[in-house]
């Protein structure tokens, strides 16, 4: 069985200052991890993705990631966050197969000016 | 322009009355996908198809149906929706080569069932 835990359903930091956000995983299998995240009334934006290669994984808009295997962790990080970074993010896990997909809740991420 | 396009954008039915919405794809992707979204509970997973003729059940197929004629099209269809299917649905595709690859997801349907 997989599922995904996001422990933080709202976050708010100032502008310019680090984000986190945290998922952490279970699954029966070696895993596959991503980060998806989903402006106001838009669809879903792929940010990372972690298949089994390096375990830091580096994405767009200066967003990373690390996996941690034994805290079964993937939490996104930001060293800045901008405006722009105001959204929901979504954390989700497969099997390595790669055909079910389990989304976590959801955390909002608020950047306060 | 690569791309997932679903129709309709917006919809308002009535309790029981069939409804189809459509997902196509420009990509020749061989995965596709539809979820749900609800308020607190995320995104959850429909129906899924791994290549023509091909599909299977996600974690909440109760009251769906789907269909993989074409490669490019993967249609949603509710015989008989109610109000409990009160949703915004995505459309999602990926490749299906080696390994497992992002999802590039539609622009969402909110349908409303009253």
């Amino acid at each position: 069985a997989q599922s995904v835990t996001q422990l933080d359903s709202h976050v708010s930091v100032s502008e310019g200052t680090p984000v986190l956000l945290r998922c952490n995983y279970s699954s029966s299998y070696s895993p596959s991890l991503f980060w998806y995240v989903q402006h106001p009334n838009k669809g879903l934006q792929l940010l990372l993705k972690y298949t089994s290669a390096a375990t830091l994984v580096k994405g767009i808009n200066g967003f990373e990631a690390e996996f941690k295997k034994s805290e079964t962790s993937f939490h996104l990080t930001k060293p800045s966050a901008h405006m722009s970074d105001a959204a929901e993010y979504f954390c989700v896990v497969t099997r390595n197969t790669g055909n079910q997909f389990y989304f976590g809740t959801g955390t909002s991420l608020t950047v306060i000016p | 322009e690569a791309q997932v396009t679903q129709n309709p954008r917006y919809l308002i039915t009535v309790t029981g009355k069939k409804l189809t919405v459509t997902c196509s794809q420009n990509m020749n992707h061989e995965y596709m996908s539809w979820y749900r979204q609800d308020p607190g509970l995320g995104l959850r997973q429909i129906y899924y198809s791994m290549n023509v003729e091909v599909t299977d059940k996600g974690d909440v197929p109760e009251g769906y149906k789907v269909s993989r004629k074409e490669k490019r099209n993967f249609p949603l269809i509710l015989e008989s929706p109610s109000p409990n299917q009160t949703s915004l649905y995505f459309c999602a595709s990926s490749l299906w080569t080696s390994g497992v690859n992002e999802q590039f997801f539609g622009p969402g349907t909110r349908l409303t069932v009253l």
